[in-house]
């Protein structure tokens, strides 16, 4: 069973503060990495979809970085605003694979 | 939207009976996938479907079943209730094809089993 670690678990900030978490995964057999954003009592929405060692990729005051040869990702999120209060989930999909394997999530809450 | 919809939104149910739930698309995908959302576990697995008949098993499948006889249905049957599978579920597609492909999911049906 493949191992995906988010850290971490939760997170509380100040609006305006700029914040970051790490997702972990096993670096062999790398394919993707997916970045979800998932809001109270709505559907997970995809973020990214990173592929490449050094992968950089932003929407907004939202970015992540890829490592695939010691196997993370950091997903940053500047001047943090209330509505970007929600759990941000990490997946990871294995070279070959028809399956995305989910992490447990960070929960952010950003107080304003 | 990835025009999915699932059906029904919410159950409640007692131990021992079974429950199918349905996940519906309009868009003719290949890939349609079944989670369950529990606090402290993400999204897991439970099974997938990758074409009319053609399904597999996830990270935690005992316990259920699924059946896809047509290409914009794939059922969700939970053979005989307990309450740890009292959660919510959800459906998935998938779209696009290696770096652009992404999963969207469906609005949820969240289950209460007695």
């Amino acid at each position: 069973i493949l191992n995906v670690e988010q850290s971490p678990q939760s997170l509380h900030v100040q609006e305006g503060d700029s914040t970051n978490f790490t997702c972990s995964f096993p670096s062999s057999n790398f394919y993707a990495l997916h970045w979800y954003r998932w809001e109270t009592a709505k559907s997970p929405e995809a973020l990214f979809v990173m592929t490449l060692n050094g992968d950089e990729k932003k929407k907004g005051r939202i970015s992540a970085t890829l490592n695939t040869k010691e196997g993370y990702s950091y997903l940053y999120i500047k001047g943090s605003q209330p509505e970007d209060s929600a759990t941000y989930l990490c997946a990871f999909y294995e070279e070959y694979g028809n399956k995305l394997v989910f992490g447990a999530g960070t929960i952010l809450r950003v107080k304003s | 939207d990835a025009g999915i919809t699932q059906s029904p939104r919410h159950k409640v149910t007692e131990t021992g009976t079974p429950v199918t739930l349905r996940c519906h698309q309009t868009e003719n995908h290949r890939y349609m996938y079944w989670y369950r959302q529990d606090p402290g576990h993400g999204l897991r697995l439970i099974h997938y479907s990758y074409g009319v008949k053609d399904t597999d098993k996830g990270e935690v499948s005992d316990g259920y079943s699924v059946s896809r006889s047509k290409t914009e249905d794939f059922l969700l049957t939970l053979e005989s209730a307990t309450s740890s599978q009292t959660s919510v579920y959800f459906c998935a597609i998938k779209e696009g094809d290696r770096d652009r492909e992404t999963q969207y999911f469906g609005p949820g049906t969240r289950l209460l089993v007695l």
